[in-house]
């Protein structure tokens, strides 16, 4: 069983479209982080986010930390194709550094 | 930027073969890690490493031993290879120890296939 839950594990959708992808967990975590991840290319950190209800913008993409800290959502605005990849929720609670990885979203914006 | 560094892009092994997979960190990083990467699963965590020498268990170590004999250095040991320890192996470094919310620097992964 996965600590985190990400919804959908794959979303299609054309060049201009809106998209939101969930990250769920009946965990409190003391911090969250979004991944993309390009084929043939290890994951890269979009974002971090700490603070239960926060909200952080990264040009067309906007993350929100859940108030409980147990859920986080991704939401992009006017998808592009360079926005294709698999995205990637991490979290860390506080009793354990460690990062556990949710299982991705295979996101595909098509021109 | 930090580059981290996996010695092969690709790996073809037999069963039973010992395999040695290996990572290198040039930013001085305290932190390594050792993930395996299958579809539907996401990334799971192997063994990690906060100091030369030291090492810890992640939640699926069974078949796998590491070494860190340098800082900049993280090698996975997988003894006797199976067929079901074919994946994609991801190392990644942070840069210090006992931290909640460190980035992770990946590299670009080892695919690797035991026949």
């Amino acid at each position: 069983t996965q600590l985190l839950e990400q919804s959908p594990q794959f979303l299609s959708i054309q060049e201009g479209e809106n998209l939101t992808v969930y990250c769920n967990s009946s965990s409190v975590f003391s911090s969250l982080q979004w991944y993309r991840q390009e084929p043939g290319e290890g994951p890269v950190l979009l974002v971090t986010v700490v603070t239960g209800g926060e909200v952080k913008k990264l040009k067309r993409l906007t993350f929100q930390f859940g108030d409980a800290r147990k859920d986080s959502s991704l939401h992009i605005t006017a998808a592009q194709p360079g926005d294709t990849g698999l995205y990637l929720c991490a979290g860390s609670r506080s009793n354990d550094y460690k990062l556990s990885f949710g299982a991705g979203t295979t996101v595909t914006v098509r021109a | 930027d930090v580059k981290v560094t996996q010695s092969s892009r690709y790996l073809v092994k037999r069963t039973g073969e010992k395999v040695f997979l290996e990572c290198v960190q040039d930013m001085d990083h305290e932190n390594m890690f050792w993930y395996r990467q299958d579809p539907g699963l996401g990334l799971r965590l192997i063994y990690f490493s906060y100091d030369v020498k030291m090492k810890e268990k992640g939640d699926i170590p069974e078949g796998y031993s590491v070494s860190r004999e340098k800082k900049e250095r993280f090698s996975l040991i997988l003894e006797s290879a199976s067929t079901n320890q074919t994946s994609m192996y991801l190392c990644a470094s942070s840069r210090y120890r006992g931290t909640t919310n460190e980035k992770l620097f990946f590299g670009s992964g080892t695919q690797l296939s035991v026949l």
